[in-house]
């Protein structure tokens, strides 16, 4: 199974640009690298998707170098609402179709 | 996007009871299923994938005859809890996926507390 590697914390302050990296060295051929939001009590919310290179949508950045053995998300601008718990998962056959979460990082942003 | 609907938000049970959590996908159709467990403070940890027509598959460790699961129609998974304890107090969590969607949905959760 491929498993992920993230900080399990960081902190940021309001209007500043947060880069999240997390490694996954046993990713296969097949997988995607997928990030997800979770706030408390809340189930986890899809942010953004890449295979390789550079995926941005209106919400985050992620960057996958040409080996994929990590990647990471880029969040500009945050506020105090993106404080939560962010997680990168591998998502294809490495896995078996399931998807396995880690530890997350968990953002505190500050006024 | 897909919306996957998790039901009750939350229930309150007493000790030796059975509790059933049911997930649902609004818009579109999902042969499997994902059922997780989270802890406060702690990460999701999946306990059993669920299939339509067909037994559930359990990661190591859960048991299988405490935790039902029930995937008998194409939009809905259920999960019950039998014979709950304290101990089994905890988020539950459902997801799915969309056929058009890139990434998985979940559900709002439901948190459950034994008394």
């Amino acid at each position: 199974l491929a498993k992920t590697t993230q900080p399990i914390s960081m902190d940021s302050y309001e209007g500043q640009e947060v880069n999240i990296t997390c490694s996954h060295n046993n990713i296969a051929t097949n997988d995607y690298i997928t990030w997800y939001q979770q706030f408390p009590s809340q189930g986890p919310r899809f942010i953004i998707q890449g295979y390789k290179t550079k995926v941005t949508n209106e919400v985050a950045s992620l960057f996958i170098p040409a080996d994929r053995k990590s990647s990471t998300l880029s969040l500009p601008r945050v506020s105090l609402s993106d404080t939560a718990v962010y997680y990168c998962l591998v998502d294809g056959s490495s896995n078996t179709g399931k998807l396995i979460f880690g530890q997350g990082t968990t953002l505190q942003v500050k006024p | 996007g897909a919306v996957v609907s998790q039901h009750p938000s939350w229930v309150i049970c007493k000790s030796g009871t059975s509790v059933k959590i049911e997930c649902r996908s609004l818009d579109f159709q999902a042969t499997t299923m994902f059922w997780y467990r989270q802890f406060p403070k702690q990460s999701l940890m999946l306990m059993a994938t669920s299939n339509e027509g067909s037994k559930a598959t359990y990661e190591q460790g859960v048991e299988k005859d405490k935790f039902l699961i029930n995937h008998a129609s194409l939009t809905l998974s259920t999960l019950t809890v039998t014979s709950a304890h304290p101990e089994d107090s905890s988020f539950y969590i459902c997801s799915a996926r969309a056929p058009e969607d890139y990434g998985y949905t979940f559900g709002s959760g439901t948190r459950l507390t034994v008394v």
